[in-house]
């Protein structure tokens, strides 16, 4: 159960695109195609960006899109929007009911 | 509206114990796995335990496995973990999360109950 590793922060300009790289195992993102992104904002719950690799829920931004290569996970967000600026954690299915998180990325929207 | 409501934090000392709960509505909560994830201060999100919607199936990370309870009422509408030894790295905010139907990713989190494990 090690936590995915995700980069501590990234940084943009408004209108910019970033990419948050999530990396796991053969055992978790590289076994299913079921990660998850939250957005969590200071002192807010997590919210639900993207699911099961590149799904959006309905009322998230098309400026949120989800990928996967082998063990590796990203999130991209096109369009840097000041209200972007939040902690993202990625969430990987492990099995038997479990999931593993990352440890957290804080994007500064420059 | 899907809503989670979390109560039962508070302080503690090491080696006590303190049961939290997490009311659920907006939805048919019986058909639903839960979860409860964990963050300590300044820190990322950690999974803690979930339940199978009939209660068959439970789970626990090995950081509070042993320690830790997770249980549920249907009837209530109500999600529970009892937290026994606890321990200053227990300290967090605990979310009450749900599970989407397929149980492969949590759709909706509490606000959150803090709890403080300290002398």
């Amino acid at each position: 159960q090690s936590a995915l590793t995700q980069p501590a922060s990234v940084s943009g300009s408004p209108g910019q695109s970033i990419t948050i790289s999530c990396t796991g195992t053969s055992s978790d993102v590289g076994s299913y195609n079921l990660v998850s992104w939250y957005q969590q904002h200071p002192g807010k719950a997590p919210k639900l960006m993207i699911y099961e690799g590149s799904k959006r829920p309905s009322g998230v931004s098309n400026r949120f899109s989800g990928s996967k290569s082998g063990n590796t996970a990203s999130l991209t967000i096109s369009g840097l929007q000041a209200e972007d600026e939040a902690d993202y954690y990625c969430c990987s299915y492990a099995g038997s009911s479990t999931f593993v998180f990352g440890g957290g990325t804080k994007l500064t929207v420059l | 509206e899907v809503q989670l409501v979390e109560s039962g934090g508070g302080l503690v000392k090491p080696g006590g114990s303190l049961r939290l709960s997490c009311a659920a509505s907006g939805f048919t909560f019986s058909s639903y796995s839960m979860n409860w994830v964990r963050q300590a201060p300044g820190k990322g999100l950690e999974w803690v335990s979930s339940i199978s919607s009939s209660s068959s199936y439970i789970y626990y990370a090995d950081s509070v496995k042993g320690r830790f309870t997770i249980s549920r009422d249907n009837a209530k509408n109500s999600l529970y973990l009892q937290m026994n030894s606890l321990r200053a790295e227990d300290t967090a905010v605990y979310y009450c999360a749900r599970v989407t139907v397929g149980a492969t990713y949590i759709d909706y989190w509490g606000q959150g109950t803090l709890v403080t494990v300290s002398s």
